[in-house]
């Protein structure tokens, strides 16, 4: 069965440090993998995405992700936070079987300190 | 391009009654999922249709159910409400073809609350 970890439920930064946020799949076929981002009462915005080619991908806000196949991994990234990106996010992969669904890790909060 | 639109954003039902909850996708998508966000249990799908027709089910009982009409606009019906439906439902659309994984969008969500 497909699953995602998100191992961190929490995390701090001191806003302008780097952020990297965990996420590892399991999948057996070739993922579609993504990180939304949510902030409180809203909907989930799509952050980012990787479908195929280029294993570093850059997304919306100053977001990057890499995917490593052999690490079944795609951890997000950002070189210097802002305060404004307080929010959770949510890695998931996308399956494809009699149609489209996403699934999804249970999040990290995201922090930032001032 | 307008988004996907839910309505109502928020709901308060009481336990045995039922609800139904609608979704507008973005124009031109066929495909409308649906997904409950709770704290417990996270984000986790219910199911999606694509052309009227429900393509994908998740692991939910038979009191969530759904149907799309033929502009593919959606709604969702749980009946015999429970204090576990509490939750923030969430609807995405997307083109809905087989030929490739088609990215999601998705709508501010309704909050229900059960009491």
């Amino acid at each position: 069965a497909q699953s995602v970890t998100q191992p961190d439920i929490h995390i701090t930064v001191s806003e302008g440090a780097s952020l990297e946020l965990r996420c590892n799949y399991s999948y057996g076929a070739t993922p579609y993998l993504f990180w939304y981002v949510q902030s409180p009462g809203q909907g989930l915005q799509l952050l980012l995405k990787y479908f195929s080619g280029d294993t570093l991908v850059q997304g919306i806000k100053g977001f990057e992700a890499e995917f490593k196949r052999s690490q079944s991994s795609f951890n997000l990234r950002k070189p210097s936070v802002h305060w404004s990106d307080a929010a959770e996010y949510f890695c998931a992969v996308g399956v494809r079987e009699y149609g489209n669904k996403l699934v999804f890790g249970a999040g990290t909060i995201l922090r930032v300190k001032s | 391009k307008a988004g996907v639109t839910q309505t109502p954003r928020y709901l308060i039902k009481t336990r045995g009654q039922q609800v139904t909850l609608s979704c507008s996708p973005i124009s031109g998508h066929r495909s409308v999922s649906w997904y409950q966000q709770t704290p417990g249990q996270g984000l986790q799908f219910l199911f999606e249709y694509f052309s009227e027709t429900q393509r994908n089910k998740g692991n939910f009982p038979g009191r969530f159910s759904g149907r799309q009409f033929s502009n593919s606009r959606s709604e969702m019906n749980v009946s015999t409400l429970e204090l576990g439906d509490s939750a923030l439902y969430l609807c995405a659309s997307s083109l809905g073809g087989q030929a490739s994984y088609n990215e999601q969008f998705f709508g501010p969500g309704t909050r229900l609350t059960v009491l």
